[in-house]
């Protein structure tokens, strides 16, 4: 149990629609990232937050956004979605920046898209 | 951008055997960091190496860091079931995101 928790867990959505996923980060954490993972794949980055601003991004259109907010807690946006954006969509938290340690998953939101 | 590729991408192992996954990056990372995903879950943090040439064990599991800090394996002695699962290795680039391989899935036989 990491503590880092999501929500919806599973969601079903037709192509053109708009999706929010939320997360809450482990206590005491202030970095979020999300992740994008496609079944048999490894997980995308999509961006991080890192006290409420963005500081990285990856090969993601913008109609992939998100928030961070006051409690680090994170939002994940995805606008007019298509077939492709079907996959799992991890949130982790840690204490600083990733690349200086360890990641805490979250158990994903599986996202369906119709 | 900076890449992290894993060899294989599947392993099929009797129980008792051992193997190894490779794990190889474009670019020099300041860490490697792996994880594991069984099946079903998300990724849970196994351990970060650091320093060139870094060996760090966890029981049956070895993780290597190359001394060109360019490539890591992970080697499993005496694999169980407990074993099956993805391992994935993750470098961080230049912008701080951890980017991850497509990961080597681990099936065991009895």
């Amino acid at each position: 149990e990491t503590g880092v928790t999501q929500s919806p867990t599973h969601l079903i959505k037709t192509r053109g629609q708009q999706v929010t996923l939320r997360c809450s980060s482990q206590s005491g954490h202030n970095t979020v990232s999300w992740y994008q993972q496609a079944l048999g794949q490894g997980p995308q980055f999509i961006f991080q937050y890192y006290r409420e601003e963005e500081n990285g991004r990856g090969n993601f259109p913008p109609r992939f956004s998100g928030l961070q907010f006051p409690n680090y807690s994170s939002e994940l946006n995805v606008n007019a979605l298509e077939l492709d954006d079907s996959a799992l969509y991890l949130c982790a938290s840690s204490s600083g920046l990733p690349h200086r340690g360890e990641l805490f998953f979250g158990e994903g939101s599986r996202l369906t898209v119709l | 951008g900076q890449q992290v590729m894993q060899i294989p991408q599947y392993q099929h192992v009797q129980e008792g055997e051992d193997f190894t996954t490779y794990c190889n990056s474009s670019t020099t990372l300041s860490n490697i960091q792996w994880y594991k995903q069984r099946p079903g879950g998300h990724p849970v943090f196994l351990i970060q190496l650091v320093k060139s040439g870094e060996v760090k064990k966890q029981k049956r599991l070895t993780f290597q860091f190359g001394e060109a800090k360019k490539n890591s394996s992970l080697h499993i002695t005496a694999t169980q079931t407990t074993d099956v699962g993805t391992y994935f290795c993750a470098g961080p680039g230049n912008d701080y995101k951890l980017s991850f391989g497509a990961g080597t899935t681990v099936t065991v036989r009895a």
